[in-house]
């Protein structure tokens, strides 16, 4: 089946400081791609949607210039925490889509627990 | 009204029991959607997708209704594995992107 790998899968920073995630389809091409973040008992929440070669589209609610969003390949998308504070601290995940429908499932990575100091 | 819900549980039962879980959704425009599972401190993995006429996959049986915008999910003969957090998923109102349920937890003891 599908594989999507994420990296790094736990990160502890300073806060204040910028955090790299990066998200990569191993065995198809991801048109599309998903950041989730899950707080603790809490549902899955959608941050952004990343289109290979366009800009990002947020949800609502989520800054922009804060979780930046690069998707330059059709097997790689990458979400920055930039200036990373404690309530930053949560569970992203990302996801990957190879066709451009959304009857298709997502295929998840396998998350990034981001802790803030 | 949010926008997918799910009673959060916990469901708590032997092992061998059958238990169901509903899930009722707010876009009635919706067409696609799914049933994931995730367990502790993990990321979701699709269970089954959910279609129109209903659908089976061994234990797992999915039910739909458009009109009551109500998905359910049956669980026959619980195994100690199936414990997990029970997603409920369904695109959004762009049908852009899947939103998700707070999850379903279910604890099958011995």
């Amino acid at each position: 089946g599908a594989v999507v790998s994420q990296h790094p899968s736990w990160v502890i920073c300073k806060s204040g400081t910028s955090v790299k995630i990066e998200c990569r389809s191993l065995d198809f091409q991801a048109t599309t791609m998903f950041w989730y973040r899950q707080f603790p008992k809490q549902s899955l929440m959608l941050m952004a949607t990343s289109n290979e070669g366009s800009k990002a589209t947020y949800e609502q609610g989520v800054e922009k210039d804060k979780f930046l969003i690069n998707h330059a390949s059709l097997t790689l998308s990458t979400l920055t925490v930039t200036s990373a504070h404690p309530e930053d601290s949560s569970f992203y995940i990302c996801s990957a889509r190879g066709l451009r429908t959304t009857d298709s499932p997502l295929h998840f990575g396998n998350g990034t627990r981001l802790t803030v100091t | 009204r949010k926008e997918v819900e799910q009673d959060p549980g916990p469901f708590n039962v032997p092992e061998g029991a059958t238990v169901a879980f509903n899930c009722t959704y707010s876009n009635s425009a919706s067409q696609s959607f799914f049933w994931y599972r995730q367990d502790c401190r993990k990321e979701p993995k699709l269970l089954m997708s959910v279609y129109s006429s209903g659908n089976e996959d061994g234990r797992f049986t999915a039910q739909l209704n458009r009109a009551s915008q109500y998905i359910s999910l049956l669980i026959r003969d619980s195994k100690l594995s199936d414990s997990a957090t029970y997603l409920c998923v369904v695109n959004n109102q762009a049908g852009t992107a899947l939103i998700f349920g707070k999850g379903t937890t279910l604890s099958v003891s011995s």
